[in-house]
C-alpha cells in the first residue's frame, strides 16, 4: 500500500540553527499538506500546495517558515531560525485532488526538538 | 474561522465498555466531518467520514458517528470497545468553502484496559 514518507523521522536541533523536513507524497497525489501538531494538541494547516503552486499559507510564520515543491512532487519545510516554540511534530499529507471528497493520507511525521 | 472542540482530553475503560467520543464545531455553513485515530506508532489515519445524507455513519473497526445539525455535533461512539482501540482521536471539521483544508480538535486519548 502506498504511503507518505517522510525524513527525518526525529530531529533535535538547538534554537538559532536552521532545520529542514522532507516530504514524499503518495505517487499521483497533486496536493500537498504541511502541519504542525503541538503536543496534546491536533494538527495545525501550515501550507497546501497544489503541484507546485502554493494553495494556502495563511498559518504559515512566513519570518522564519518555508515551504517549496519545486517540481510539484516532493516537499521540503525549512525552519530559520528555528525557536523553542518550534517544538512539535510536523506531519506531511496527501491527496489525489484538493477537493473536500478526497481523503488526505498523512506520513508518519518528523519530531522536532529545538534545545 | 471554523473550529472544533473536543470534550475529553482523556478516557480511561475497560474492555467491553461502550465509548462515546464527543466533538462540537463552529462553522455556519456546510461542512464536512471527519474522524482520525492515531495508534500507538502509527501515522494519523481515516475511521470514517460524513459529507451528507444519512447523518449515522458507519466507519472502520466497528465504530460510528452521528452528525446533529442542530448541535454542530458529530459524535464518535463504539458499542463494545477492545484494548486494541487504544489510541488518540481526532475529530476534523472541512467548510466547503475552504477546499479541502481540514480543522483538527485538540484530541482526545482513550486507553482501554484489558
Amino acid at each position: 500500500e502506498a504511503e507518505v514518507a517522510q525524513s527525518p523521522r526525529y530531529k533535535i536541533t538547538e534554537k538559532s540553527q536552521a532545520v529542514a523536513f522532507w516530504c514524499d507524497p503518495i505517487s499521483g497525489h497533486a496536493t500537498l499538506y504541511w502541519y504542525r501538531q503541538i503536543l496534546g494538541q491536533g494538527p495545525e494547516l501550515l501550507v497546501q500546495f497544489q503541484d507546485e503552486s502554493v494553495v494556502d499559507d495563511s498559518q504559515l510564520p512566513k519570518d522564519r517558515f518555508s515551504a517549496e515543491r519545486l517540481k510539484g512532487v516532493d516537499s521540503t519545510l525549512k525552519i530559520q531560525p528555528a525557536e523553542l516554540g518550534d517544538s512539535a511534530m510536523y506531519l506531511c499529507a496527501s491527496s489525489l485532488v484538493g477537493q473536500p471528497d478526497y481523503e488526505q493520507y498523512f506520513g508518519p511525521g518528523t519530531r522536532l526538538t529545538v534545545t | 474561522a471554523q473550529s472544533v472542540s473536543q470534550h475529553n482530553h482523556h478516557v480511561i475503560l475497560s474492555e467491553a465498555a461502550s465509548l462515546e467520543l464527543g466533538c462540537n464545531y463552529s462553522y455556519g455553513g456546510t461542512v464536512n466531518l471527519f474522524w482520525y485515530v492515531q495508534y500507538p506508532g502509527q501515522h494519523l489515519q481515516l475511521l470514517l467520514k460524513y459529507f451528507s445524507g444519512d447523518p449515522l455513519v458507519k466507519g472502520i473497526k466497528g465504530f460510528e458517528a452521528e452528525f446533529i445539525k442542530s448541535k454542530f455535533s458529530f459524535n464518535l461512539r463504539k458499542p463494545s470497545v477492545q484494548w486494541s482501540d487504544t489510541a488518540e482521536y481526532f475529530c476534523a471539521v472541512n467548510a466547503r468553502t475552504a477546499g479541502n483544508k481540514l480543522t483538527f480538535g485538540g484530541g482526545t486519548r482513550v486507553l482501554v484496559k484489558p
